[in-house]
């Protein structure tokens, strides 16, 4: 069974626009949440992290918003930009500094 | 800016060879860790250590080994390549003072023939 899901596989955003990437998890006990950014034949570099404690966190464009209650968090990009298209990963942890990842959200910014 | 450093980059192999896969990272992290990963799917953790001469295996089952000799070292061995091996393999670290957020390399692409 998978703890993490991104249910959406790709997003096209047009530049200058928001976009919104989802991810939803079944796991109660994660309590710290991040999200990662790949692009092609590189490893995932770290974008922005939340914690159970918060609700949001802003860092730049970037911001996540978590939603314990509905077990969802959600990356805002605002404003898109072309260098922002590659593939998003979210994942959870709940201790033991162990992360469990989604399948990933390929994003593409159009100009 | 995170300094892991993973070689080969790219290996094309044929079956029933046996290879390893390096890892390093200059940062003094004490755990490591090693995913795995298919186009499209998501990142599987196959083996990680808390410090040296500590190893577990992860939460996908993977006929690769590891060993943690040095802090700064992580390398991952395949006996007997096969072509069900084919894959990227990525390592990543983090230190214990950091919640859990993990710095990767750039990856290993596998591919056994």
């Amino acid at each position: 069974d998978q703890q993490v899901k991104q249910n959406s596989p790709s997003l096209s955003v047009q530049e200058g626009r928001i976009s919104i990437l989802n991810c939803d998890y079944t796991n109660s006990m994660f309590d710290y949440f991040l999200w990662y950014k790949k692009y092609p034949a590189e490893g995932p570099t770290f974008l922005i992290s939340i914690s159970s404690i918060k609700d949001k966190n802003e860092d730049g464009r970037f911001t996540v918003f978590l939603n314990k209650s509905a077990k969802h968090l959600s990356l805002h990009i605002v404003p898109s930009q072309p260098g922002d298209s590659a593939v998003y990963f979210c994942a959870a942890s709940g201790g033991a500094q162990k992360l469990v990842f989604g399948q990933g959200t390929r994003l593409t910014i159009n100009p | 800016e995170a300094d892991i450093y993973q070689t080969p980059r790219y290996l094309v192999i044929g079956t029933g060879k046996k290879i390893t896969l390096e890892c390093s990272q200059t940062m003094g992290h004490d755990k490591m860790y090693w995913y795995q990963q298919d186009p499209g799917m998501e990142l599987h953790l196959i083996h990680y250590s808390y410090g040296v001469n500590s190893t577990e295996k992860g939460d996908l089952s993977s006929e690769s080994t590891v060993s943690r000799i040095r802090t700064e070292h992580f390398p991952l061995t395949l006996e007997s390549a096969r072509p069900s091996h084919t894959s990227q393999y990525l390592c990543a670290s983090t230190a214990w003072a950091e919640p859990a957020e993990q710095y990767f390399g750039p990856g290993t692409r596998l591919t056994v023939t």
